[in-house]
């Protein structure tokens, strides 16, 4: 069975600062996908970035970048110049190619501070 | 687009009722998948569905059991209520399954089980 492992249950960076997320994930399959969540408080779970699992390019959405390393089962997220509105928990997930089940791990408390 | 709606959003129940709760996907979506998140256990995948057919199933008791009507909407079903039924029930929708598309999710149903 798939694993995702969140290791830092909190965070905390500075506003306008640049700080990583980690995650790592267990898995035998080669045809996979991975994905960053973000859950503000009391707020819809919203999907910050993704990636390939046969694409070696790292994905970036504008502040958010990922570096993938698949060897290593390796799936951190980088936000730069954090805002405010950043704040929130971050879910990293996996999921099959062949499945519509999500994997999450359990969670990375983010706190911006001003 | 009107985006996934669950309904109710709050409900309190007591031990050995039961409970229905549905969701509405997006105009267009056919995948509908449901999630349990508590604070102990974080998210875990209940099942999904496409095309009115169950396509995978969690690891829950057979106490949990849903349906997916012609028109897309899903309902879950919790018989039997235990304490530990109590979590915020997410659904999430998307437009074909396993596609690279990302799973939207609604903002979720809290149930309580006094």
């Amino acid at each position: 069975a798939q694993t995702v492992t969140q290791s830092q249950p909190e965070m905390s960076v500075q506003e306008a600062e640049t700080v990583t997320l980690s995650c790592t994930y267990d898995t035998s399959e080669s045809d996979y996908y991975l994905f960053w969540y973000k859950q503000p408080p009391s707020r819809q779970m919203i999907l910050v970035i993704r990636q390939e699992a046969y694409k070696q390019q790292n994905a970036t959405e504008n502040r958010f970048s990922v570096n993938f390393q698949k060897a290593a089962k390796s799936f951190s997220l980088k936000i730069s110049d954090s805002q405010l509105g950043d704040a929130a928990m971050y879910f990293c997930a996996y999921r099959s190619a062949s499945s519509e089940k999500l994997v999450f791990g359990k969670g990375t408390k983010l706190t911006v501070n001003p | 687009k009107a985006g996934v709606t669950q309904t109710p959003r709050y409900l309190i129940k007591t031990r050995g009722q039961q409970v229905t709760l549905s969701c509405s996907p997006i105009s267009g979506h056919r995948s509908v998948s449901w999630y349990q998140q508590t604070p102990g256990q974080g998210l875990q995948f209940l099942f999904e569905y496409f095309s009115e057919t169950q396509r995978n199933k969690g690891n829950f008791p057979g106490r949990f059991s849903g349906r997916q009507f012609s028109n897309s909407r899903s309902e879950m079903n919790v018989s039997t209520l235990e304490l530990g039924d109590s979590a915020l029930y997410l659904c999430a929708s998307k437009p074909q399954e396993n596609s690279y598309n990302e799973q939207f999710f609604g903002p979720g149903t809290r149930l309580t089980v006094l």
